[in-house]
């Protein structure tokens, strides 16, 4: 079926830095992916849908410069939190819609702790 | 896309039906129910989807009134590894448009 690989799974960084979470299409084309926050003991918040060779839309509230999505291919999206703060510490997740049968499939997650 | 509402937490014991409901009283004729279901730390596993008619597949049933305005996720034999929080999401099949996730049904399967 098809499959949504996501990288890291985990990841530490100190505050200031970036972290750069990939989200790939495995047997598919996604001209769309989807991110999500989701913190501890609350459900998926959708950050920004992101769009092959176009900007990103972002969800209200959510900080564009901060997080930087990219869609450069129909297989590849990539999220970069940038400057990090341990307030950024969270789980990721990204999604892409199944045309066959007009659901989605998610990734496995990246659970980033700054410190 | 219409909200939905469940209930926070559920209990089941292991072998026995679990049944977990869902209202959506104000979905629209061209919104589907789907089912989602995450384990902890994990993405969230598609269980099923449908329009009007009850549906069933290998991991479950799914049980739609006639309004339309709720519906029901059956897990006919719960097991230890079904323990998960479980989301209903109504959409319309626009493969643009987002899933938006509500708090979900906590569900706990006990030996």
């Amino acid at each position: 079926g098809a499959v949504v690989s996501q990288h890291p799974s985990r990841v530490i960084c100190k505050s200031g830095t970036s972290v750069k979470i990939e989200c790939r299409s495995l047997d598919f084309q996604a001209t769309t992916m989807f991110w999500y926050r989701q913190f501890p003991k609350q459900s998926l918040m959708l950050m920004a849908t992101s769009n092959e060779g176009s900007k990103a839309t972002y969800e209200q509230g959510v900080e564009k410069d901060k997080f930087l999505i990219n869609h450069a291919s129909l297989t590849l999206s990539t999220l970069t939190v940038t400057s990090a703060h341990p307030e950024d510490s969270s789980f990721y997740i990204c999604s892409a819609p199944l045309a066959t049968f007009y659901g989605y499939t998610f990734g496995s997650g990246t659970r980033l702790t700054v410190v | 896309d219409a909200k939905t509402t469940q209930p926070p937490s559920m209990d089941c014991a292991e072998g026995r039906a679990a049944n977990l409901p869902c209202n959506h009283s104000t979905i629209s004729g061209n919104e589907y129910v789907y089912w989602y279901r995450q384990i902890h730390s994990q993405g969230p596993q598609y269980i099923i989807h449908g329009l009007k008619n009850n549906e069933t597949n290998e991991m479950a049933s799914l049980i739609i009134t006639e309004d339309r305005k709720s519906s029901t996720l059956i897990l006919p034999h719960a097991t230890l590894r079904d323990t998960a929080v479980y989301y209903c999401i109504v959409r319309t099949t626009n493969t643009g448009n987002q899933f938006y996730f509500g708090t979900g049904t906590s569900l706990t399967v006990i030996p």
